[in-house]
């Protein structure tokens, strides 16, 4: 099975400053990346979903996927404190079940006004 | 956007009761899926249907029951609960191959 690991654990950052959230995991089964907030108490809010090899923006959130490195990232640009959340990273294979999804542990991120 | 509706949002529960847990999508999805979450981790999934009337098995089953009695609705149902069994559950729809929403949570406690 699918073990996925991200780090750090946890970030503090600046208000304005990049912040940038790494996942690795085990094996190449998977193609299908996607990366969550959590604010506390409350539900999961997609950010990216990411299927190939690069880059993929979606407003101040950016994912980079590197399969042979078995490697995803996230890049938050300018994050405010609204951001504060734990962030995962949630991974699956290509088909019908895509809800079927393998998560990281999470990383807390602290921004400071 | 997809609404994925879990009641009850918190529930106390005593050891050996019977718990069941409810979750409502108004989207037409046909997938289904209930994860658990324990503090500083991330989510695993115990059972998911494709189907009315239909449920599989996921990562961590044992314990667990669940029904899909309509396209709408699932319940994950713990018929001994267990102190172990404390966690935050969440209720996930997609379409196939399409998108993943999730509930809000369901914080259950056994005492």
């Amino acid at each position: 099975q699918q073990k996925v690991q991200q780090s750090p654990e946890s970030l503090t950052v600046s208000e304005g400053a990049m912040a940038s959230l790494n996942c690795t995991f085990s094996d190449g089964t998977s193609d299908n990346f996607r990366w969550y907030r959590q604010h506390s108490g409350k539900g999961l809010e997609v950010l990216v979903s990411i299927f190939s090899d690069g880059e993929k923006e979606e407003g101040r959130f950016t994912a980079h996927l590197n399969r042979a490195s078995l490697h995803v990232s996230l890049h938050i640009r300018e994050p405010q404190p609204s951001d504060s959340a734990v962030y995962l990273c949630a991974m699956s294979i290509t088909g019908a079940n895509t809800g079927k999804l393998t998560f990281g542990h999470g990383t807390i991120l602290r921004v400071h006004p | 956007e997809a609404a994925v509706t879990q009641s009850p949002r918190s529930k106390v529960a005593v050891t050996g009761g019977k718990v069941t847990l409810s979750c409502h999508q108004t989207n037409n999805h046909d997938y289904m899926y209930w994860y658990r979450q324990d503090t500083g981790h991330g989510l695993r999934l115990i059972h998911y249907s494709y189907v009315a009337d239909s449920t599989e098995k996921g990562d961590i089953p044992d314990g667990y029951k669940a029904s899909r009695p309509s396209q709408e609705n699932f319940s994950l149902i713990l018929e001994l609960a267990s102190l172990s069994q404390t966690a935050v559950y969440f209720c996930a729809s997609s379409y196939r191959g399409g998108e993943v929403f999730f509930g809000k949570g369901t914080r259950l406690t056994v005492v």
